[in-house]
């Protein structure tokens, strides 16, 4: 079993939509972490939550939003995106926050942009 | 800015034969160094965590670690078609960073 999940699977939306995409982690981990990635290419940090406070954000554009309501809970706000940022969106969560926890990956978000 | 490195692909091997994954990385203070076995449309599966000089086995897979020489290698042994996929070399940390990549096929 999965014990990272997120949702949708697949996502489409138009430069003017605003959607969601929600990750759930089931064991107990007090680090969440958002990752994009492109085609060929590794998996490239976000953001970082920790104890549910947001710790890292690389530089993101502020077209992206992440909130984490609970500990179990992290979701990332999508407005008006661009056709660029069409890309696989993983969640992770590991365990201690920061320190040499294995990361554990949901099955991913696939987002296309039109 | 923590930098980690992977030897180039693709890599190509018969099947029962050795692969050998090569990773270096730039934060000489690093702790944890990770495996990760990804599958294309896939997400990213652990395969293999290390974090003390010498070598680690499970099962067909060996890693290896030399924090003097900033190096971490994996080594999977009779290596099988199933085997085929990229394999992201980790840092761990407050900002767990990937390599590129380095894309395996075994041939049958």
């Amino acid at each position: 079993d999965t014990e990272v999940t997120q949702t949708p699977k697949h996502l489409v939306m138009g430069m003017t939509n605003k959607k969601s995409l929600k990750c759930e982690q089931h064991m107990g981990h007090r680090a969440m972490y958002w990752y994009k990635q492109k085609a060929k290419k590794p998996p490239e940090l976000m953001f970082v939550y920790s104890y549910e406070k947001l710790s890292i954000n690389e530089s993101v554009p502020s077209r992206f939003s992440p909130e984490c309501p609970n500990s179990s809970l992290l979701n990332l706000h999508l407005h008006a995106l661009q056709p660029e940022d069409s890309a696989l969106y993983l969640c992770a969560s590991s365990q201690p926050p920061g320190g040499s926890g294995e990361l554990f990956f949901g099955e991913g978000s696939r987002l296309t942009v039109l | 800015q923590k930098e980690v490195e992977q030897n180039s692909g693709p890599l190509s091997v018969p099947e029962g034969a050795i692969a050998s994954l090569n990773c270096t990385y730039s934060d000489r203070v690093s702790q944890s160094f990770f495996w990760y076995r990804q599958y294309s449309g896939k997400s990213p599966e652990l395969i293999m965590s290390i974090y003390s000089n010498g070598d680690k086995e499970d099962g067909r897979f060996t890693a290896q670690l030399n924090k003097a020489s900033q190096y971490v290698s994996l080594l999977i042994r009779d290596s099988q078609p199933s085997d085929s996929a990229t394999y992201l070399c980790a840092v761990g940390g407050q900002n767990f960073v990937f390599g590129p990549g380095t894309r395996l096929s075994v041939l049958p």
